[in-house]
């Protein structure tokens, strides 16, 4: 499976700020996604990451308010905008290794509050 | 629209004894589900997959269609079985995750 990094890790973040999270991919993959899991709740795809274009985003999310870049097949970033406590959550980036099937892998996850 | 349900927040069961753990889906056509586990302090990691039926660390899984279930089982609970774990549905190269069940297996 794929081997995913994501920086940072954790982080407290002032109101108002943006701040971006890489994820890192040790592999070419097509596909890669974010998800935000709020305290206590379920995972909630952000948007899918396309190599080369705009990202697609899922219902409730915004490119204005988390802007998506993915470079290449193996790099992708989250910035979340002008944050407020609401953004408080994990933000985890995933992967689909197409050689397992349609299976999906994550990343450790940025932890971040918003202060 | 895709909807996979997990009715139990928290599952508590003593070491030993058999654990099933409740998913639900809604979806019109064939269903592509799985279940994922969270340790403590550990990323989402994948448990196992209907298309595969396998058997993961003990636990199973069968798909039932006139349900619309997957409830993962485990005969014999192990206290290292302690985890979140969630329910997946995929379907045009997305992932619907349920809310999770928290297992607790006391000693």
């Amino acid at each position: 499976s794929a081997v995913i990094s994501q920086k940072p890790s954790r982080d407290i973040c002032q109101r108002g700020t943006s701040l971006t999270i890489q994820c890192q991919v040790d592999s070419q993959v097509t596909m890669m996604f974010w998800y935000r899991q709020q305290p206590g709740q379920s995972l909630t795809l952000i948007a899918t990451a396309n190599q080369g274009s705009e990202a697609t985003y899922e219902s409730g999310f915004v490119i204005d308010k988390f802007p998506i870049s993915r470079p290449n097949l193996t790099f992708s970033t989250l910035t979340v905008s002008n944050m407020s406590p609401e953004d408080s959550s994990i933000y985890l980036c995933s992967v689909e290794d197409v050689l397992s099937g349609n299976t999906i892998y994550f990343g450790e996850g940025s932890w971040l509050t918003v202060v | 629209a895709q909807r996979v349900t997990q009715p139990e927040k928290l599952l508590s069961v003593f070491k030993g004894a058999p654990v099933e753990l409740k998913c639900n889906y809604s979806y019109s056509g064939s269903p592509e589900l799985f279940w994922y586990v969270q340790y403590s302090r550990q990323r989402l990691q994948l448990l196992l997959r209907h298309i595969s039926r396998e058997s993961i660390k003990g636990f199973t899984a069968d798909l039932n269609k006139g349900e619309t279930s997957f409830h993962l089982k485990k005969p014999f609970a192990q206290e290292e079985d302690s985890a979140m774990y969630y329910c997946a549905l995929y379907n045009f190269n997305k992932f619907y995750f349920g809310s999770g069940t928290k297992l607790n297996v006391k000693p």
